[in-house]
């Protein structure tokens, strides 16, 4: 069965430090996958997504980037929080475009 | 404006009753998924509906689809205090980003 594990759970930073948010999918070879962002009662916006190693399309810039190093593996980051980063981060998976999505629990970012 | 965009902006019913969730869209697509989203989680898939199907059913669910006006419905019988939860419905606007929707908020009573 697959499994997709995200970390942190949650995370409170200061506007201006460093993020790395990390996602991790087991028992699914060379999943497409996406990272979205959620603003508290929103609707979810797409910001990235990667259908193969060492690729990663920018859907919307927010100031953020993605990588994926791994075939299982997919980071979010960025050098410098800003408030508007606040919101719940979700990663996903598909086996090929347009398919269902399956979501990870994902990540609760706090920015003060 | 919103590429995608559900009706009402929220319901409560009480268990036992059916609910439906309105969704119009503004792009041409191949296929339109819904979503439900309980508290804290992430999305769940309900169904997909592609372009070419008119009704799809799943268990106590059965999503329409209407190209022509864009629009398409999930409707959910009999019920339970566990499918209070918001619902999505998603597009892929013929391309690889899904656009969701900005959600139905439905709660259901005991």
């Amino acid at each position: 069965a697959q499994t997709i594990h995200q970390w942190p759970v949650a995370e409170i930073k200061a506007v201006g430090s460093p993020l790395s948010l990390g996602c991790t999918i087991k028992g699914k070879s060379s999943p497409n996958l996406y990272w979205y962002w959620q603003a508290t009662g929103g609707t979810l916006q797409q910001l990235f997504y990667s259908i193969t190693v060492g690729q990663v399309e920018s859907v919307v810039q927010l100031n953020l980037s993605a990588s994926r190093p791994k075939d299982d593996q997919f980071i979010l980051s960025t050098e410098k929080l800003l408030l508007s980063h606040s919101g719940f981060y979700l990663c996903a998976w598909s086996l090929r475009d347009r398919d269902e999505q399956y979501f990870g629990p994902g990540t609760r970012l706090t920015v003060l | 404006s919103q590429l995608a965009e559900e009706n009402p902006w929220a319901l409560s019913v009480h268990e036992g009753e059916s609910v439906t969730v309105n969704c119009s869209y503004k792009t041409s697509i191949t296929a339109l998924q819904w979503y439900r989203q309980k508290s804290g989680e992430g999305p769940a898939q309900l169904i997909l509906i592609r372009s070419n199907e008119r009704e799809k059913r799943n268990g106590r669910l059965r999503a329409t689809l209407d190209t022509s006006s864009q629009s398409s419905s999930l409707s959910i019988t009999a019920t339970r205090c566990e499918d209070t939860a918001v619902y999505f419905c998603a597009t892929d606007g013929g391309g690889r980003a899904l656009i969701f929707g900005t959600g139905t908020t439905v709660s259901v009573s005991p």
